[in-house]
């Protein structure tokens, strides 16, 4: 079955840090150009950041809110997808989502809320 | 920032055609933008329905189509049922940069 599934959400304090992964499966990986997406409570949802498959550079492109602050990664032999968030921030609360062209049925995404 | 546009609500009668459209702040939308298109209904996750501008999955019913129309993307509802009540979002490709539409409120009535 192609699913991807997110974890590692959770709460934390503003200037925290936390890192999400995205295990897929059911389809090659290695190949895929792997998206975040969040979507704040009650909001329409917010491109977060992008890498491509090694073979075609493995490079990463952000949106301009969470440039230098956030980092997305992969291991291409696990199968998963990460995304380090630094500096975090209030607005920055949202469910979290990965995103890729070869999954149409989106996973339940992971909370990630930032308070004090 | 480049700005994608869309409709912040549509009204389609049930068994009635509605097109949704997906404007870009920087002009005409093209191929090249490999726009898509997702549903999400309340509480749920989304779910995409277009890849690469025009192109379906398997599970994406056929009254579903997609098309480049006057400088726009847009996603035709032909037929329309109560269960496509929903949001619809557009996503943009731009160089090292995508952006999502503001969504669209389909509503089946």
């Amino acid at each position: 079955e192609v699913q991807v599934v997110e974890s590692g959400g959770g709460l934390v304090k503003p200037g925290g840090s936390l890192r999400l992964s995205c295990a897929a499966s059911g389809f090659t990986f290695s190949n895929a150009w792997m998206n975040w997406v969040r979507q704040a409570p009650g909001k329409g949802l917010e491109w977060v950041g992008r890498i491509k498959s090694k073979p075609e550079g493995g490079t990463t492109d952000f949106a301009a809110p969470v440039r230098d602050r956030f980092t997305i990664s992969r291991d291409d032999s696990k199968n998963t997808l990460y995304l380090q968030m630094d500096s975090l921030k209030t607005e920055d609360t949202a469910v979290y989502y990965c995103f890729t062209k070869e999954v149409t049925v989106w996973g339940q995404g992971t909370l990630v809320t930032v308070s004090s | 920032q480049a700005v994608v546009t869309q409709e912040p609500s549509l009204t389609v009668s049930p068994g009635g055609t509605v097109t949704l459209t997906c404007g870009s702040s920087t002009g005409t939308v093209t191929t090249g933008h490999y726009v898509y298109w997702f549903q999400q209904k309340p509480g749920q996750a989304p779910r995409t329905l277009i890849y690469d501008s025009i192109n379906k999955y398997s599970w994406t019913p056929a009254r579903f189509s997609a098309s480049l129309l006057g400088g726009k993307a847009a996603l035709t509802l032909s037929g329309a049922q109560p269960e496509d009540e929903a949001e619809y979002y557009c996503f943009v490709s731009y160089s090292g940069v995508r952006v999502f539409g503001g969504g669209t409120k389909l509503t089946v009535l």
